[in-house]
């Protein structure tokens, strides 16, 4: 039962250069959603979709790109890395519609220079 | 500006003691609020729940209380273990979907 999967687990990138977290779940859920980790500020929303084809923005989606052509996959586009982008990123799912309890995968942390 | 707060960020509590982390929100638009445990190098795993029509909601040695008047919840372990050494989040929804906005959480240690 692998739950949520997130690849790669660890990513050094250069300023400028772009790439993409991806994130996969076999629970058939609709919800699914992109976090980031920061020291003392707990997950923040960056991106969540409701199901394939919809995606909005959280609270902070500057700098990011997602999209959702199935219900499994959701990955997450870093355009033009930043060293503000330095962070521990979540990628969650949840059966939506009421059933709020967030599945995580074990994060990727992303280091820009 | 962050809705949801956890002051304390950290907690050192005895083996076999009683732990209680606190939180508090700003939102009363949030209907639904849960508790999440991290240990490091993994994702959060959900830990309990509670609607805001309840006051209480228990599980086990996890009991979580809400002071809707008040604004805040907090999560009891009763007792703790060392396992239960990890760091706490708080969450509170903020649509039916499960938007969640988060705590800063609390770094809990369980001494022998």
């Amino acid at each position: 039962n692998a739950g949520v999967t997130q690849t790669p687990k660890f990513q050094v990138l250069k300023t400028g250069q772009s790439m993409t977290l991806q994130c996969a779940q076999d629970m058939n859920h609709e919800y699914m959603s992109w976090y980031r980790q920061d020291p003392g500020m707990g997950l923040r929303l960056i991106h969540y979709s409701v199901g394939a084809g919809i995606t909005d923005q959280g609270e902070v989606p500057n700098g990011y790109n997602v999209s959702r052509s199935t219900t499994e996959d959701f990955p997450l586009r870093l355009l033009s890395a930043a060293p503000s982008q330095t962070s521990v990123y979540f990628c969650a799912s949840s059966p939506g519609r009421g059933r709020t309890e967030a599945f995580f995968g074990q994060g990727t942390r992303l280091t820009v220079v | 500006d962050q809705q949801v707060k956890q002051n304390s960020p950290s907690l050192s509590v005895q083996e076999g003691r009683i732990s209680i982390l606190n939180c508090d929100y700003t939102n009363s638009m949030f209907d639904y609020f849960l508790w999440y445990k991290k240990y490091p190098a993994e994702g959060p795993t959900f830990l309990i729940s509670i609607s805001s029509i309840k006051d209480k909601n228990e599980d086990g040695r996890f009991t979580v209380f809400l002071n809707k008047s008040a604004k805040h919840l907090s999560l009891h372990i009763v007792p703790s273990q060392p396992g239960d050494s990890a760091v706490y989040f708080c969450a509170a929804r903020t649509d039916s979907w499960g938007k969640l906005q988060f705590g800063a959480g609390t770094q809990v240690v369980v001494t022998p």
